[in-house]
């Protein structure tokens, strides 16, 4: 099946800074979407891509899916402390079947 | 309007005990996918419902098992277990089990298994 990697697993940024992330796979994408986890919270949906080259953004964060759909992106500019969290990359295959990355853990020193 | 919501919010039992979770969906919802995620880690496909059948597997040994009732609400059982089945349970629900769409998590069950 379809896999994502995210690497590194974790990032340290002081606040203002921005924040890219990637996601990549081998194989080509249907889709992407990306999911943010808090501490002791749930994955919560943000996004979903579909579109070669698709860039979408939702105030200070902007994705975008790569021309050949083998990688997405996730940027924030001048993060904050409420950006904290776990960020996954996920696709789905021929169903609603999720795939997970293993998430980027993000901490925004203030 | 009620989201997701998932019963207990923490459980611990012993290994070798059987333990059931229950997920109903978010209004409207008809699928429902159950995730394990282990700490530190992405969920874990384990399975989805959708009119009461079993669509798709994950990887999952056959220990674990669910149900899916007439309202749509699910069941996630799992017997004999292993202190490796400690981890965070997701319940995912959406309308219709199609790639586009979305998926909207519960805030999960607990387990500890000792």
């Amino acid at each position: 099946g379809q896999q994502v990697m995210q690497i590194p697993q974790y990032q340290h940024v002081q606040e203002g800074e921005d924040f890219t992330t990637y996601c990549n796979s081998s194989t080509t994408l249907s889709n992407i979407q990306w999911y943010k986890q808090r501490p002791g919270g749930h994955p919560v949906f943000l996004i979903q891509l579909v579109k070669s080259g698709e860039v979408k953004k939702q105030k200070r964060l902007t994705f975008q899916f790569g021309e050949a759909k083998k990688n997405s992106s996730l940027h924030i500019t001048a993060t904050q402390t409420t950006d904290v969290g776990t960020y996954f990359c996920a696709v789905t295959g021929a169903n609603s079947k999720l795939t997970f990355g293993k998430g980027i853990t993000l901490s925004v020193r203030p | 309007d009620a989201g997701v919501t998932q019963s207990p919010t923490h459980l611990i039992k012993t290994r070798g005990q059987q333990v059931t979770l229950r997920c109903s969906p978010k209004s409207g919802h008809d699928t429902v996918s159950w995730y394990q995620q282990a700490l530190g880690q992405g969920p874990q496909f384990i399975f989805q419902y959708y009119e009461e059948e079993e669509r798709q597997r994950g990887n999952f040994p056959d220990r674990f098992s669910g149900h899916q009732f007439p309202n749509y609400s699910s069941e996630l059982n799992v017997n004999a277990l292993l202190l490796g089945d400690s981890a965070l349970y997701l319940c995912a629900s959406s309308l219709g089990w199609t790639a586009h769409d979305t998926q909207y998590f519960g805030p999960g069950t607990r387990l500890t298994v000792l």
